[in-house]
């Protein structure tokens, strides 16, 4: 079945790096989605990309939908130390039950003041 | 506002009792399903539901049990049967096709003693 594959596992960092991350897949995706789940809370939507080669920005955190439609990037520029937590890439199933979202292994990120 | 909301936030039984933890929303989606997270760990598909009065099982469905008698509702028993039944448990809802993505609850952390 299709799976989505994130690196890095985690990232430690320090106040004001860029972070880059990444999500792939062996299978194409119409849509990707990244979220990010703060410490003991549910996962939140950050950006959602809908287009091969589309680039969308949400304040400090711009995202890329790859044009081989197999993978997704996702930028944070400046860290600050709200940006802990895990992030995860997510896309909809592409068989069967198209309701599913299949979600990635995550992305730890630990910002250290 | 609408939302999805989850109770209790945290949840403590004894080995060997059935706990029912409840999910809630008020978006008006049709789609709604329930994921187990382990610490550092990503998100395992237990059940979902397309429409009231049906129900699909996850990838991980052995020893849980639901029911979707409300379009609102979808409540997600932990029986005596699952093995190892601590864990943070997230509800999430959508509309049909996800292509919005899931909007989550604040999640149940259960811990069996």
């Amino acid at each position: 079945g299709q799976q989505l594959n994130q690196s890095p596992q985690s990232m430690f960092i320090q106040e004001g790096e860029d972070v880059s991350m990444n999500c792939t897949s062996s299978s194409i995706f119409n849509t990707w989605l990244w979220y990010k789940q703060d410490p003991g809370e549910g996962p939140v939507l950050l950006i959602a990309l809908y287009k091969a080669g589309e680039l969308t920005s949400n304040g400090r955190l711009t995202a890329q939908f790859g044009i081989t439609r197999k993978d997704s990037f996702l930028n944070i520029s400046a860290s600050i130390p709200s940006d802990v937590g895990i992030y995860f890439c997510a896309g909809p199933q592409m068989r069967g039950a198209t309701n599913k979202l299949i979600f990635g292994t995550g992305t730890l990120l630990a910002v250290q003041p | 506002d609408g939302g999805i909301t989850q109770s209790p936030k945290y949840l403590f039984r004894k080995e060997g009792q059935n706990v029912t933890l409840s999910c809630e929303q008020n978006l008006n989606h049709d789609a709604m399903y329930w994921y187990r997270q382990d610490p550092g760990q990503g998100l395992r598909l237990i059940y979902y539901s397309q429409i009231v009065n049906d129900f699909q099982k996850g990838d991980i469905a052995e020893g849980y049990s639901v029911s979707r008698e409300k379009k609102e509702s979808f409540p997600l028993t932990v029986t005596s049967a699952q093995k190892n039944p601590t864990a943070f448990y997230l509800c999430a809802s959508s509309i049909a096709g996800a292509l919005r993505g899931y909007t989550f609850g604040s999640g149940t952390r259960l811990t069996v003693v």
